[in-house]
């Protein structure tokens, strides 16, 4: 099982500033594939990321993954009010599927 | 639009059984896997079954195989997943997810609201 590994576990920041978030596999993910996830409070998850760095339907561009391997990277460049909450990422290139223990993203 | 109910939460006691099922509207059901994820009460997500758009293949997760079975119904848009043998740690909330991708190599597209299990003496 590939074990996800995100830091920080908690992220204070102010609307406009930028968010960086990182999720560190336990070995390589196979076709980069990895997704990230945003969570609201009280609501399901989103998906956000899909394939290490494509955008899924609607999401803004100011939302954007990279990375390969085993380190990835969630970026949002300027952070709205709506963008708080909890984020996840999500490998499916092993055996079975597993998530990292989320990054709480908090209105500093 | 896609559109993901589930239903069958509630209180159950230890060791006792409990079926989720999961409505989908607004896409060809029949062409997609489907999952379940779940998440306890103040926890991260787990991956805990997925079926592959025919129902030919079913993934477990370890900690829980022998205890789940995953189904579908094309004819009606609907999945399932039984649960028996429950325990306090299973108390958690059930979401329903569409895969896209192959053989359990699935990102989740579309969520549903969820379904609560307490497990509860």
């Amino acid at each position: 099982e590939i074990v996800l590994t995100q830091s920080p576990g908690t992220l204070s920041l102010s609307p406009g500033e930028r968010a960086t978030v990182s999720c560190r596999a336990s070995q390589s993910v196979s076709s980069n594939s990895l997704g990230w996830y945003q969570q609201k409070a009280g609501q399901a998850p989103r998906l956000l990321i899909y394939g290490a760095s494509s955008r899924a339907t609607g999401i803004p561009d100011r939302f954007s993954g990279s990375g390969s391997g085993t380190d990835f990277t969630l970026t949002i460049s300027r952070l709205e009010p709506e963008d708080f909450g909890v984020y996840y990422c999500q490998q499916y290139g092993g055996s079975s599927i597993t998530f990292g223990q989320g990054t709480r993203l908090d209105i500093k | 639009e896609v559109q993901l109910m589930e239903s069958g939460g509630g209180l159950v006691q230890p060791g006792g059984s409990l079926t989720l099922s999961c409505a989908a509207s607004g896409f060809a059901f029949s062409n997609f896997a489907m999952n379940w994820v779940r998440q306890a009460p103040g926890k991260g997500l787990e991956w805990v079954s997925s079926i592959t758009s025919s129902g030919a293949y079913k993934y477990y997760a370890d900690s829980l195989k022998g205890r789940l079975t995953i189904s579908r119904d094309n004819a009606e848009n609907l999945f399932y997943l039984r649960m028996n043998g429950l325990t306090v740690e299973d108390t958690a909330i059930y979401y329903c997810a569409r895969g896209i991708g192959n053989h359990l190599k699935y990102y989740l597209d579309s969520w549903g609201q969820g379904t609560l299990i307490t497990v509860s003496s």
